[in-house]
């Protein structure tokens, strides 16, 4: 079976540009979470979805969006980016609550 | 409020020697507690799980780790380690499996031959 899949797998973007991240889950996991990983730091929260609603919000600014479309993919939006939004940021899918998260291989964004 | 810490940013172990990578956690109720490990370049891999019952979990790749309520912590441990271990180890906690996870900042494991 496929693992999840993001994509792209790298981006570079002028600040103030904006982006769109996309990832599909592992079939049959209709939870998706998004995670911001600076370098040298672990992975934060920034959102999850479960059934197309929003379940959780991590502590990000409203220039980062998500939504979760009838086949459970997802995508990221960043508006308005900034230097600072420079990361790796990992898709993350579920079965639901009670179940343990799997990981894709993330997205490469550079802002300069 | 929720943490993970990992007390270790670094460190180096001898092919073929043990290893305990060290993770302490901050949290109101009982923690739904994961490793991960993260290859340069790569998303995240799970490593082993505690959800509850037996506080000794055997993980893939030879990995286990041990939950210790009274002290807060679920160390990885490996009997003896192969270079390709040589990774981002990752130790999480979350109020649920399946919900937001918090990470601790990592340990990154070297092998030397």
């Amino acid at each position: 079976d496929a693992g999840v899949t993001q994509s792209p797998t790298h981006l570079i973007k002028t600040r103030g540009q904006h982006v769109t991240l996309r990832c599909s889950p592992i079939s049959g996991h209709k939870s998706v979470s998004w995670y911001q990983q600076v370098l040298g730091q672990g992975p934060q929260f920034i959102f999850q979805y479960y059934e197309k609603e929003e379940r959780g919000r991590g502590n990000f600014p409203d220039r980062f969006s998500a939504r979760q479309f009838p086949n459970y993919s997802s995508e990221l939006n960043v508006n308005a980016l900034l230097l600072g939004d420079s990361a790796l940021y990992l898709c993350a899918s579920s079965s639901g609550t009670g179940h343990e998260q799997y990981f894709g291989p993330g997205t490469r964004l550079t802002v300069t | 409020a929720q943490s993970v810490t990992q007390p270790d940013i670094h460190i180096t172990v001898s092919e073929g020697a043990s290893l305990e990578l060290r993770c302490n956690y901050s949290y109101g109720a009982t923690p739904y507690l994961f490793w991960y490990v993260q290859s340069p370049g790569q998303g995240l891999q799970l490593l082993l799980k505690y959800f509850s019952g037996d506080t000794l979990v055997q993980g893939i790749k030879g990995f286990e780790a041990e939950f210790k309520r009274s002290q807060s912590s679920f160390n990885l441990r490996k009997p003896s380690v192969h270079w390709s271990d040589a990774a981002e180890y990752f130790c999480a906690v979350g109020a649920q499996a399946g919900t937001a996870l918090i990470f601790g900042k990592g340990t990154t494991l070297s092998v030397s031959s």
